[in-house]
């Protein structure tokens, strides 16, 4: 079972208009969860941990247990945030501390001039 | 600090060849992973290491094996390449147990004919 859901694999919106991607997670316990980009053709990178109630480049993320819901979200979308977006849950692997992200399947967010 | 680098970046393998991938960080990092992203599945999870002289399997494990001889170097072997593992492979590796965020490489752009 899918344990990141991200039910939109494509997003276009205009710059300036809000921009809210959507992301479900499966799990009972207390998570961890993040937001990556990727821009085109470069590497993922973090965009936001939810344990830190950070935002970067005007983007926030609200944890709500009750849903299991993780959406990005940003006010006006700007031209420059076209990219992949990958919402990922650390859980501790069985029998170790070690742990591992599982990644949602993905979201390609385009904003048009 | 180059961060995490990746040994190809583009590689043409014929069914059957096999070929190794090189995954290096000099941040002294515990935990490296391999993954594989192709459209639509998001990145899958294909082996991971706790440590010099560990590995254990991710979900997408078969066909490939890893070793970690040295701290700084991870690597992913295909034994007998196939087309299914055309596909895009990134590295990351992470400090430790209390540091979740992992760091990718740029990737390695794999064809197989």
């Amino acid at each position: 079972a899918q344990r990141v859901t991200q039910p939109e694999k494509l997003l276009s919106v205009f710059k300036g208009a809000p921009v809210e991607l959507k992301c479900n997670y499966s799990y009972s316990g207390s998570p961890e969860l993040f937001w990556y980009v990727q821009y085109s053709r470069q590497r993922l990178q973090l965009l936001l941990r939810h344990i830190s109630r950070e935002s970067i480049k005007g983007f926030t993320a609200d944890l709500n247990k009750g849903e299991t819901s993780f959406h990005l979200k940003k006010p006006f979308a700007q031209e420059e945030d076209s990219a992949m977006y990958y919402c990922a849950l650390h859980l501790p692997d069985r029998g170790s501390t070690l742990g591992r992200l599982y990644f949602g399947r993905g979201t390609q967010l385009t904003v048009w001039p | 600090n180059a961060g995490v680098t990746q040994t190809p970046k583009f590689r043409v393998l014929k069914t059957g060849q096999s070929m190794t991938l090189l995954c290096a960080q000099d941040m002294n990092h515990e935990y490296m992973y391999w993954y594989r992203q192709d459209p639509g599945m998001g990145l899958r999870l294909i082996h991971y290491s706790v440590g010099e002289g560990t590995t254990a399997k991710g979900e997408v494990p078969d066909g490939y094996n890893v070793s970690r001889l040295k701290k700084q170097n991870f690597l992913l072997g295909l034994e007998s390449a196939a087309p299914s593992q055309t596909s895009v492979y990134f590295c990351a590796s992470r400090t430790g147990a209390l540091s979740y965020e992992q760091y990718f490489g740029p990737g390695t752009r794999l064809t197989v004919t």
